[in-house]
């Protein structure tokens, strides 16, 4: 089955220690993305990455950082977590970047992240 | 500054009736604009897509309006039922964006049976 895997879904923990929340797509998809969704604010952008090695910054990316080592996986890293990343984070995939024609975005489930 | 607009937080319909979700957008360069449907406890999914050199694009009980020069687009779901009750994202990129893709707040439907 086609799918977009975050863990974990859901996760509480303290101001300060570093956490993954890991993504795997097994659609062979070449781009991947984050996003994380706020009562009022809707879905903002993260980092996204175009292929592996190839990352940027979207819209929020203060406090984040990401990794493409391999196709299938872009794990998104929380090197002092604090109480304003309490949010819930989705990933996304697609085949190709939003303009190549294939701007269906496949979503995980999200996770859900509280930071004490 | 927002640049994708959903003014409508919510919005009642009644089963069998047309639901219109309204968006605007501000940034001149958005060339592609997308429809996203989410359920509680599960991620978006697309739902139907619309290039700037259309301005009507259709698929089964959803159809996407775009007018370019008033900067809107809207969503139709005709008839409506039950099963689309969902928060509504609308989305746009711009040509060169690299994938940035700017989503609205969202606005919330309820189709009354």
């Amino acid at each position: 089955e086609a799918q977009v895997t975050q863990n974990p879904r859901y996760l509480i923990t303290v101001t300060g220690k570093k956490l993954t929340v890991t993504c795997s797509q097994n659609m062979n998809h070449e781009y991947m993305s984050w996003y994380r969704q706020d009562p009022g604010l809707g879905l903002r952008q993260i980092y996204y990455s175009m292929n592996v090695e190839v990352t940027d910054k979207g819209d929020v990316p203060e406090g984040y950082k990401v990794s493409r080592k391999e196709k299938r996986n872009f794990p998104l890293i929380l090197e002092s977590p604090s109480p304003n990343q309490t949010s819930l984070y989705f990933c996304a995939s697609s085949l190709g970047s939003v303009q190549g024609g294939t701007g269906e975005l496949f979503f995980g489930e999200g996770s859900r992240l509280t930071v004490l | 500054d927002q640049q994708v607009k959903q003014n409508s937080p919510s919005l009642s319909v009644q089963e069998g009736r047309i639901s219109i979700l309204n968006c605007d957008y501000t940034n001149s360069m958005f060339d592609y604009f997308l429809w996203y449907k989410k359920y509680p406890a599960e991620g978006p999914t697309f739902l139907i897509s619309i290039s700037s050199i259309k301005d009507k694009n259709e698929d089964g009980r959803f159809t996407v309006f775009l007018n370019k020069s008033a900067k809107h687009l809207s969503l139709h779901i005709v008839p409506s039922q039950p099963g689309d009750s969902a928060v509504y994202f609308c989305a746009a990129s711009a040509t060169g964006s690299q994938g940035n893709l700017i989503f609205g707040k969202g606005t919330k439907l309820s189709v009354k049976p």
